[in-house]
């Protein structure tokens, strides 16, 4: 398996405008998450969906994020209308849960978030 | 919610020197617990994990050892190289939630 897969590595755009990121989680995961890494605040999970279905997004940090998993194979997070301050690294990662243990989470490579 | 107590760093030690970075966690129930690190410029990849009390999770020549009593899981190695250079991160797991990280700890070693 090629791992999880994230698209854009990398994406700067302007304030106001809306970017997508987009997540391909390993085939047979079961649970994805969406984290964001800043310095200042380190690796905050945004969002947390188990078999396609938003289990947790109590971290998404207000209503200009939005997070969809149309399918078993991908995933995106939106922001509309980007922000200087959601400028980050943003990390997708994907394992297998069962309803007694969590299996380890696999890492994508990340998107690095410029926002000017 | 889990939470994890670790030293951010960063931690800056010699080459062969012995490492030791804290973790203690907070948590319900019998979490798994884990060990991750990041390379400059990647994802977060597991290092070790652990899974009940006792158990010894070890990789690499890293060592942590799940402490249920003091709450704790600490990451050792004995003699560390130039190329462990990373953040590593602590997380307790429990089924049917999502890993929570915190800072990490920035390892530095030199030459």
């Amino acid at each position: 398996d090629a791992g999880v897969i994230q698209s854009p590595r990398h994406e700067v755009t302007e304030m106001g405008q809306e970017v997508t990121l987009r997540c391909k989680p390993i085939s047979g995961h079961n649970s994805l998450f969406w984290y964001r890494q800043t310095m200042m605040r380190g690796l905050e999970l945004l969002i947390y969906f188990n078999n396609n279905v938003p289990i947790d997004d109590s971290g998404m940090p207000e209503d200009r994020f939005s997070a969809k998993m149309p399918n078993a194979s991908f995933s995106t997070l939106k922001i509309q209308p980007s922000e200087p301050r959601d400028s980050a690294v943003y990390f997708c990662a994907s394992s297998f849960g069962t309803g007694q243990r969590n299996t380890e989470a696999f890492f994508g490579q990340g998107t690095r978030l410029t926002v000017v | 919610g889990n939470s994890v107590t670790q030293m951010e760093g960063p931690v800056t030690l010699s080459e062969e020197a012995f490492l030791t970075i804290n973790c203690t966690y907070t948590a319900t129930g019998y979490p798994s617990l884990f060990w991750y690190v990041q390379y400059p410029g990647e994802g977060l990849q597991l290092l070790l994990k652990a899974t009940k009390a006792d158990d010894k999770g070890s990789n690499k020549g890293f060592e942590a050892t799940y402490r249920k009593e003091t709450t704790s899981f600490h990451l050792e190695k004995g003699s560390v190289q130039v190329s462990d250079s990373a953040v590593y991160f602590c997380a307790p797991a429990n089924s049917g939630y999502a890993l929570n990280f915190g800072k990490g700890t920035s390892l530095l070693v030199t030459p």
